[in-house]
């Protein structure tokens, strides 16, 4: 079935510090796919989603591309901040039903 | 803009006892998706509904069941609550043919 593999966390970095989260994927067809944010206490916020391969979703500095070759979605952003620290879902939609990721704690230290 | 709205948004239980979730989705959103996330945990998915009618089901206990109403808001009714049920429960809506799902800020249930 449809699922989705995120790194493991938490993950600690310095603030400005460059932030990768892998994110790969299995599904048939050819599924949407999201990242999440869920800050402390807080319901899922939509952080970007792709569409169809070589998509590249973008918002608040975070960036991932939707790469069917290596079905993977990983979220990228240049220079963290401080308040980046939550906790990261990726996730896909196929068919109408979505999966989620175990998600991925960042914890940004000043 | 309005967003979805759950309550209560904290609830405190006994075991064996019922609770009940509310949850309004975003106007003119059509479908409802219920799920569940224990400490640290994914969301789980449980149940959806579109239009009214069930559409999809996951892993909901059998002790549990929701429905949609006319208005589009949904329940999720919990009987014979265990400790285990003890975590926060989102509630998401959509259009159908929207990609994402907008998710409400959560109910957390503890079962003592």
């Amino acid at each position: 079935g449809d699922s989705v593999t995120q790194m493991e966390g938490p993950v600690t970095l310095s603030e400005e510090a460059f932030l990768t989260i892998n994110c790969t994927y299995t599904a048939t067809g050819y599924p949407s796919l999201f990242w999440y944010v869920q800050y402390p206490g807080e319901g899922l916020q939509l952080l970007l989603k792709a569409t169809k391969a070589d998509d590249k979703g973008s918002n608040k500095g975070f960036e991932a591309t939707y790469r069917k070759e290596t079905t993977s979605f990983h979220l990228e952003k240049g220079s963290v901040q401080v308040s980046d620290s939550a906790v990261y879902f990726c996730a896909l939609k196929n068919f109408n039903k979505f999966y989620f990721g175990s998600g991925t704690k960042l914890n940004v230290k000043p | 803009a309005a967003g979805v709205i759950q309550s209560p948004r904290h609830l405190i239980k006994e075991k064996r006892e019922t609770a009940t979730l509310k949850c309004y989705p975003i106007p003119r959103h059509d479908t409802v998706y219920w799920y569940q996330q224990g400490p640290g945990q994914d969301p789980q998915f449980l149940i959806s509904f579109y239009e009214k009618m069930q559409s999809d089901k996951g892993s909901i206990p059998d002790r549990f069941s929701a429905q949609q109403f006319s208005d589009y808001h949904s329940e999720l009714n919990m009987s014979s609550l265990e400790l285990g049920d003890s975590a926060l429960y989102f509630c998401a809506s959509s259009k159908r043919d929207y990609l994402e799902q907008y998710f409400g800020p959560g109910t957390r249930l503890t079962v003592t």
